[in-house]
């Protein structure tokens, strides 16, 4: 089974900073990663598929970088809605199956 | 839009099961994608598997084979997933979620089942 491992954990940022969120895969995913985003109580919310396509509405500063075992999430200036847990996963064909990664917290510093 | 609307809280015994209801609607898609995801008390998400209901064919995660049951009624456009041997570690809101295609990702999500598993 692939792993996904996130980090850091938590990254403590203000308003208008710039977050770099990581995910690592133990093996190559080549493109086949997503990006979610979770809000307390909410479902989670798909940002980036395919590792660097931005889904249907969301906004520009949300960007998706990487291929084969080394991913990352790029936030260009954090707006108060984007402090929230985001996932990474990736989906393997045969057989079938998805992973996600444990997650990384942005906060308000 | 697609919309998808999950049934309600389950409060459940150990060795029971407990089937979650996910109707789909707004879509037109005919190979559309159903999976299931959980996500137990503060912790991250979890692939249960997936149906894509045109084809009736179910694919689950190794570690719920034998005790998960993915189906879909597609004349209802409504999947099920039915978690058997439930255990207190099963306690967690488990989310169907949409995919417009069978290689697709997720992009609609129900608004999550809390299932409690407890004696």
């Amino acid at each position: 089974e692939i792993v996904l491992t996130q980090s850091p954990a938590t990254l403590s940022l203000s308003p208008g900073e710039r977050a770099t969120l990581s995910c690592r895969a133990s093996q190559s995913v080549s493109s086949y990663l997503a990006w979610y985003q979770q809000k307390p109580g909410q479902a989670p919310r798909l940002l980036i598929y395919d590792a660097s396509n931005r889904a249907t509405g969301i906004p520009a500063r949300f960007s998706g970088s990487g291929s084969g075992t080394d991913f990352t999430l790029t936030i260009s200036s954090l707006e108060p809605e984007d402090f929230a847990v985001y996932y990474c996963q990736q989906r393997s064909n045969w057989p079938l199956s998805w992973t996600f990664g444990q997650g990384t917290k942005v906060e308000i510093k | 839009q697609v919309q998808l609307v999950q049934s309600g809280a389950e409060v459940k015994k150990p060795g029971s099961s407990v089937k979650v209801s996910c109707k789909a609607s707004g879509g037109t898609f005919s190979s559309y994608a159903i999976s299931w995801v959980r996500q137990a008390p503060g912790q991250g998400l979890e692939w249960m598997g997936r149906i894509i209901p045109i084809l009736g064919i179910a694919n689950y995660a190794q570690k719920f084979q034998g005790r998960v049951t993915i189906t879909a009624d597609k004349s209802t456009s409504t999947a099920y997933m039915e978690l058997s041997s439930l255990r207190s570690e099963d306690t967690a809101v488990y989310y169907c979620a949409f995919s417009v295609c069978g290689d697709c990702y997720p992009g609609y999500w129900g608004q999550g089942t809390l299932v409690t598993v407890s004696s």
